[in-house]
């Protein structure tokens, strides 16, 4: 099973700040079977990012993503105070399919 | 729009059965794999297995092989997650979602809460 890591634990920034969000997994996943989702508050998680670095549908162009092997990055270009959230990453290249244990961003 | 509504929250008893139901509004839903999420505050978000409603071609992880049932019912758009004898190990938020082109999930359901207890 491929455990992935997640850094920081918790990252706390103010508004129009950059925030890059780090998954690294414990063997390759490979260039393209990465996602990322954000869970508010209360709310389900929703797909920001799949296949590495391509925007879901609705997704702002803040959210980018990049990455290969075993390090990939989640990057919001200009925090905005609805981005609240635990980001978590997910891979897809073999099964069982596992999530990362999530980032919680603050904005101050 | 695509939606996927789950069924309400649910308090058993360990030992007692449950049936939890995930409906598909907005497409078609015999062509997209419907997969099974767990949430809790120690594990997180665990990925519990698999349907594709058109045949019911079902995988499970490893961890949860044998501990649940996914299946479907394609007449009335659902699938569902089943306990024949529930713990208190498997309190926990519970998550339909539809898989995207690949094994990423890219619609959830709004989840159910289930809790056991004595």
């Amino acid at each position: 099973e491929i455990v992935l890591t997640q850094s920081p634990g918790t990252l706390s920034l103010s508004p129009g700040e950059r925030a890059t969000l780090s998954c690294r997994a414990s063997q390759s996943v490979g260039s393209s079977y990465l996602a990322w989702y954000q869970q508010k508050p209360g709310q389900a998680p929703r797909l920001l990012i799949y296949d590495v670095s391509s925007r879901a549908t609705g997704i702002p162009d803040r959210f980018s993503g990049s990455g290969s092997g075993t390090d990939f990055t989640l990057t919001i270009s200009r925090l905005e105070p609805e981005d609240l959230a635990v980001y978590y990453c997910q891979q897809y290249v073999s099964s069982p399919f596992t999530f990362g244990p999530g980032t919680k961003v603050d904005v101050k | 729009e695509v939606q996927l509504v789950q069924s309400g929250a649910e308090v058993k008893k360990p030992g007692e059965s449950l049936k939890i139901s995930c409906k598909g509004f907005g497409y078609s839903f015999t062509s997209y794999w419907i997969a099974w999420v767990r949430q809790t505050p120690e594990k997180g978000l665990e990925w519990m297995g698999i349907i594709y409603p058109g045949d019911s071609d079902t995988r499970y992880s490893p961890s949860f092989q044998g501990q649940v049932t996914i299946s479907a019912d394609k007449s009335i758009n659902t699938a569902y997650l089943q306990w024949s004898s529930l713990k208190a190990s498997d309190t926990a938020m519970y998550y339909c979602a539809r898989r995207g082109g690949r094994e990423y999930f890219e619609s959830w359901g709004q989840g159910t809460l289930v809790t056991v207890s004595s």
